[in-house]
């Protein structure tokens, strides 16, 4: 089983804040990462998937960035809101097996008004 | 409306009595995949299907069987349920031939109790 590793494992910050997390996994046989956020009582739903080393995606406040040499990923969230309390999950995906990806165990971010 | 749907959304049973997971997706997607996700854990795969008729284990395949007959279905069986798969279940499915470039869509989940 291939180690993903995401931290910090929780965060907690005030509305207006901006907050960063990482996602490590192995630096070699890489082929794509994916991001997904997934809200409490809700399903996975897909932020990025990122196949370039280098990568440098963005949606609204939420940006990530990839760097497949030294194995990391950074999810952003420019001044966060209470709506993006969510738990944030990477999945790695290696090309020696197109089928599988292993997932990290998220990080959960909690916005305060 | 595109979307992935699994039933039952509840399901609490007894140990050993066979029960299946139904998983079906109408987007045409050929990749379909099961995942179970336990507190503290991320989600871990445990069989997945690259087409019809083609199915492999993931992480966690022991106590699972699946089949892919038919492109949008792809039910999950529990022959013997024991304890320690009560989980929270995920059904996804993506577009490609494998889960490269094209994000996973997740149906909203079973919770399985199984006593």
């Amino acid at each position: 089983i291939l180690n993903v590793e995401q931290s910090p494992q929780s965060l907690h910050v005030q509305e207006g804040d901006s907050t960063n997390f990482t996602c490590s996994f192995p630096s070699s046989n890489f082929y794509a990462l994916h991001w997904y956020r997934w809200e409490t009582a809700k399903s996975p739903e897909a932020l990025f998937v990122m196949t370039l080393n280098g990568d440098e995606k963005k949606k609204g406040r939420i940006s990530a960035t990839l760097n497949t040499k030294e194995g990391y990923s950074y999810l952003y969230i420019k001044g966060s809101q209470p709506e993006d309390s969510a738990t944030y999950l990477c999945a790695f995906v290696d090309n020696t097996n197109a089928g599988k990806s292993t997932f990290g165990d998220g990080t959960t971010l909690t916005v305060k008004p | 409306e595109a979307q992935v749907t699994q039933n039952p959304r509840y399901l609490i049973t007894v140990t050993g009595k066979k029960l299946t997971v139904t998983c079906s997706q109408n987007m045409n997607h050929e990749y379909m995949s099961w995942y179970r996700q336990d507190p503290g854990l991320g989600l871990r795969q445990i069989y997945y299907s690259m087409n019809v008729e083609v199915t492999d284990k993931g992480d966690v395949p022991e106590g699972y069987k699946v089949s892919r007959k038919e492109k949008r279905n792809f039910p999950l069986i529990l022959e013997s349920p024991s304890p320690n798969q009560t989980s929270l279940y995920f059904c996804a499915s993506s577009f490609n031939r494998g889960v490269h470039n094209s994000p996973l869509h997740f149906g909203n989940g079973t919770r399985l109790t199984v006593t």
